[in-house]
């Protein structure tokens, strides 16, 4: 099972909005509406910001919303805070065998 | 409040073994899968094995198949990785993960494997 594909960074400046893609495949991505979106600051524990594919667990911010076209899922961080600048990583479900995999990863930089 | 505790991580040679464990605390352990997640110094997250509420569906990697078993013991509220024939690619911080149906709710602070000789 290959990972899914996100670019490695993305930046924008406080205020603005930015999507970040996460490219799979039929096998993963394309089959479920089951992708999750996790926020991992620098030596800390990764953090639900996104699950089902749109679906905000309680006390993450509206800010951070997520939708799925096809093979490729995006999750957008609207009004950019510092807080945001962190590593996000996208994570399908692959089936009853291997359950699931990430994505590679993408850095967010608060310019 | 909700927390997952890993130990048994540490130095090991190429080759050996080591035996990871999870407690968890906070929540009905009984009543939700439990998976292991890697990440290597650096690097991204890799999802490594899963195990349903009663045992019954498991799920492992490639990359660990046939050299890691997972498992858990419900009355103990605790989650196992069995890690066998250990390699250097092994190397990275083991985070143990409650599900909650098919996302990753709830993550620990990890226990750190390190395979050198």
């Amino acid at each position: 099972q290959s990972a899914l594909t996100q670019p490695a960074s993305v930046s924008g400046s406080p205020g603005q909005s930015i999507t970040i893609s996460c490219t799979g495949t039929s096998s993963d991505v394309g089959s479920y509406n089951l992708v999750s979106w996790y926020q991992q600051h620098p030596g800390k524990a990764p953090k639900l910001m996104i699950y089902e594919g749109s679906k905000r667990p309680s006390g993450v911010s509206n800010r951070f919303s997520g939708s799925k076209s096809g093979n490729t899922a995006s999750l957008t961080i609207s009004g950019l805070q510092a807080e945001d600048e962190a590593d996000y990583y996208c994570c399908s479900y692959a089936g009853s065998s291997t359950f699931y995999v990430f994505g590679t990863g993408t850095k967010v930089t608060v310019l | 409040e909700v927390q997952l505790v890993e130990s048994g991580g540490g130095l090991v040679q190429p080759g050996r073994s080591l035996r990871l464990s999870c407690a968890a605390s906070g929540f009905t352990f009984d009543d939700y899968a439990m998976h292991w997640v890697r990440q290597a110094p650096g690097k991204g997250l890799e999802w490594v094995s899963g195990i349903s509420w009663n045992s019954g569906s498991i799920g492992y990697a490639d990359s660990v198949k046939g050299r890691f078993t997972i498992s858990r013991d419900n009355a103990k509220n605790s989650l196992y990785l069995q890690m066998n024939s250990l390699r250097a690619e092994d190397t990275a911080l083991y985070y143990c993960a409650k599900a909650t149906n098919y996302d990753l709710s709830t993550w620990g602070q990890g226990t750190l494997v390190t395979v050198s000789s």
